[in-house]
């Protein structure tokens, strides 16, 4: 069945990177972009950026942008996000997402327009 | 940035009843909207795409409506299983193809 499966949780101290992995299988990596989505505790729903697991472009949010990478690892289906300079305010459950894409006219000639598969979740901690 | 709202924060129901959340965008998003489930504890679920197209496996109990800047998502007879909270969601089709989501409802039984 299709499924995305991430990476345990982790603890961090300020300052410091931290890197999820989400191990897609079941379907055909290429064809889907894949989403990362995070929830900060008692809070709602954050889109981070997208990556397209065909060609690597990505898009950041504006609020991460500068400490985020997102990357893939098609051998493997694997797709990875990492955070650096952490805050414990990026304290937070970390999801991936499956995208859908929708191929358009015009630039950037295709867009997502839904999340339909989640990864169980990945918890990171970050506290000195 | 378009801005994301919805109506009410939380509401409780009983068993049967119809229950309506409502979304509103700060600027016309067309159809461009879905709407999530999140159970405690578990990772969100599509249930709505395009503001009215039933998601994979999605109980027809559930629907969406709307366009332009006012959306509203419905469970027609509540069902136990119903408590979670709910998203609305819009999607960029120009860079950097954002995602943006409501604050969310919770839903519980009365």
């Amino acid at each position: 069945q299709v499924q995305l499966v991430q990476s345990g949780a982790e603890v961090k101290r300020p300052g410091a990177s931290v890197k999820v992995s989400c191990r897609a299988s079941g379907y055909t990596f290429i064809n889907y972009g894949i989403g990362w989505v995070r929830q900060a505790p008692g809070q709602g729903l954050e889109w981070m950026g997208w990556i397209n697991t065909y060609n690597t472009n990505t898009n950041y949010a504006q609020k991460v942008q500068g400490r985020v990478t997102m990357t893939t690892d098609t051998s493997t289906s694997t797709a990875y996000m990492e955070l650096r300079s952490l805050r414990s305010d990026d304290t937070a459950v970390y999801y991936c997402a499956r995208g859908l894409l929708r191929v358009q006219g015009s630039h950037p000639y295709y867009y997502y327009y839904a999340m339909d598969v989640w990864g169980q979740g990945t918890t990171v901690t970050v506290s000195s | 940035d378009i801005q994301m709202t919805q109506s009410p924060s939380s509401l409780s129901a009983s068993v049967g009843d119809r229950v309506t959340i409502t979304c509103q965008a700060s600027q016309d998003i067309s159809n461009y909207l879905n709407w999530y489930q999140q159970k405690p504890g578990k990772a969100p679920k599509l249930l709505i795409y395009n503001a009215s197209n039933l998601g994979t496996g999605v109980p027809s109990r559930f629907s969406g409506n709307g366009s332009g800047t006012d959306f509203t998502f419905t469970v027609s007879s509540l069902q136990p299983e119903d408590i979670a909270t709910y998203y609305c969601q819009q999607y960029d089709k120009v860079p950097p193809l954002m995602f943006t989501f409501g604050p969310g409802t919770k839903v519980d039984i009365k």
